[in-house]
């Protein structure tokens, strides 16, 4: 079975960093491409980051590029996003979430239960 | 980028019913890139369809979808109480991927 858990979630004041990581476990994680998922209190989903399995390929919103890094430790099976300059519109539960491709960008089959971000003074 | 609109926003219907829902792309989307999820209370989202009309593993075939181009349906044949959710559409043709802003379907 896939899992998906994410930590390092937490309040944090404007401008200041956090760093959310991501442990899967029930699959071959360098199989597949990864990435970060986030919805904001009461709204949609918006795509943050992705990143294919050895990490030649990465990606951002237009709306945390520049502040977010995402990547991934292979040997650990664990996904990073280090989230810098954070603002208050970046206050959002986080998924990690699991690709079905490695290679490329597809859709999601796999979803953790998120990690939430609170971005306030 | 992609701009998906789901319509309706929600979606009053009764058990039993027939559930119809849209996604429009604002430009064609490649290959038939589209997907959707489900999303109940409280719980991270579910993948239903990809490639447009192929269901997920374990999906039931009450869940079908359909379309190409720019317009996108998503169809529940006979509503079941669990499937009382919320629902998004999501393109991965185009980078980036976006999802649409999702479609409510409550209990009438």
């Amino acid at each position: 079975e896939v899992q998906l858990v994410e930590s390092g979630g937490g309040l944090v004041q404007p401008g200041r960093s956090l760093r959310l990581s991501c442990a899967a476990s029930g699959f071959t994680f360098d199989d597949y491409a990864m990435h970060w998922v986030r919805q904001s209190p009461g709204k949609g989903l918006e795509w943050v980051s992705g990143i294919t399995w050895g990490s030649f390929k990465i990606d951002y919103a237009d709306s945390v590029k520049g502040r977010f890094t995402i990547s991934r430790d292979n040997a650990k099976s664990s996904l990073y996003l280090q989230m810098s300059n954070l603002r208050v519109e970046d206050t959002a539960l986080y998924y990690c979430v699991k690709d079905v491709g490695y290679a490329d960008f597809l859709f999601f089959d796999s979803w953790g239960q998120g990690a939430l971000v609170t971005v306030s003074s | 980028e992609i701009v998906l609109t789901q319509s309706p926003g929600t979606l009053s219907l009764s058990p039993g019913d027939r559930a119809t829902l849209s996604c429009r792309a604002s430009r064609s989307v490649s290959t038939s890139n589209l997907a959707w999820y489900q999303q109940k209370p409280g719980q991270a989202p579910r993948l239903l369809i990809y490639g447009a009309s192929s269901r997920a593993t374990g999906i039931p075939d009450r869940f079908s979808g359909s379309g190409s181009g720019t317009d996108f349906t998503l169809i529940i044949s006979r509503l079941e109480p669990e499937d009382f959710a919320v629902y998004y559409c999501q393109q991965y043709g185009g980078s980036p991927q976006t999802f649409g802003q999702g479609t409510k379907v409550e209990i009438k």
